[in-house]
């Protein structure tokens, strides 16, 4: 079974408008981070946001924020006033602290931001 | 800022030989990891390494893979005898601290092409 499900292969969006990507997960594992990254084109994985499974507050970083649902077993990453530069495939990833150190990845979303 | 470097940033082998992919992991960090991404596919955790040994490895990471830090700086990917299907791009990632908590920092990559 799939762990990180992101049920958007690719997602448009207009430039300055805001964006939500979708990300969902499995776990039976009380203790998890929940992670989003951003892979341009030229290939490099870039850290964006973090979410604990204890937070009681949704997580943001400047234009980034993450709408943590824990009973939904969601954290989708909203992306506020897209700027051409968002254009890139985006990653959800789990770790969960009682299987191991090691990132689980869900099969990404491509996002193209229009002028 | 710190970052994780890694070399060489592209490499072509013939099948069947040997590569090794060298990265240089944040130099205050403790846990370094390797990740694959087959082209157009999600992100696959390798191995992780601690303390210099393997502290977890996928079922991807099989005999012809090993892992090594040789020195105090360079951590290294060696494939002893490569297979088309090793073609992918491979990720270093280094962290600080152990636990669900802690951001793996991702190096650039290297792009591995298997003819």
């Amino acid at each position: 079974a799939q762990k990180i499900t992101q049920t958007q292969p690719g997602m448009f969006v207009q430039e300055k408008e805001a964006v939500t990507l979708d990300c969902t997960y499995d776990t039976s594992d009380p203790s998890y981070g929940l992670f989003w990254y951003k892979q341009p084109s030229s290939g490099e994985m870039i850290f964006l946001i973090y979410q604990g499974s204890y937070d009681q507050q949704n997580a943001t970083e400047g234009r980034y924020s993450l709408n943590f649902q824990k009973a939904r077993k969601s954290a989708n990453l909203v992306i506020s006033a897209s700027q051409l530069g968002d254009s890139a495939m985006y990653f959800c990833a789990m770790r969960e602290k009682n299987y191991g150190q090691n990132f689980v990845f869900g099969p990404g979303t491509r996002l193209s931001v229009l002028p | 800022e710190p970052e994780v470097t890694q070399t060489p940033s592209h490499q072509v082998t013939q099948m069947g030989q040997e590569v090794i992919l060298r990265c240089v992991p944040i130099s205050n960090h403790l846990y370094f990891y390797w990740y694959r991404q087959i082209l157009g596919q999600k992100v696959e955790f390798l191995v992780s390494f601690y303390n210099n040994e393997i502290s977890e490895k996928s079922e991807i990471f099989d005999d012809q893979f090993s892992v090594e830090r040789p020195d105090g700086s360079n951590f290294t990917l060696k494939i002893r005898s490569t297979k088309l299907e090793d073609s992918a791009m491979y990720f270093c990632a280094s962290s600080e601290l152990r636990g669900q908590k802690e951001t793996q920092y991702f190096g650039p990559g290297t792009r591995l092409l298997v003819l």
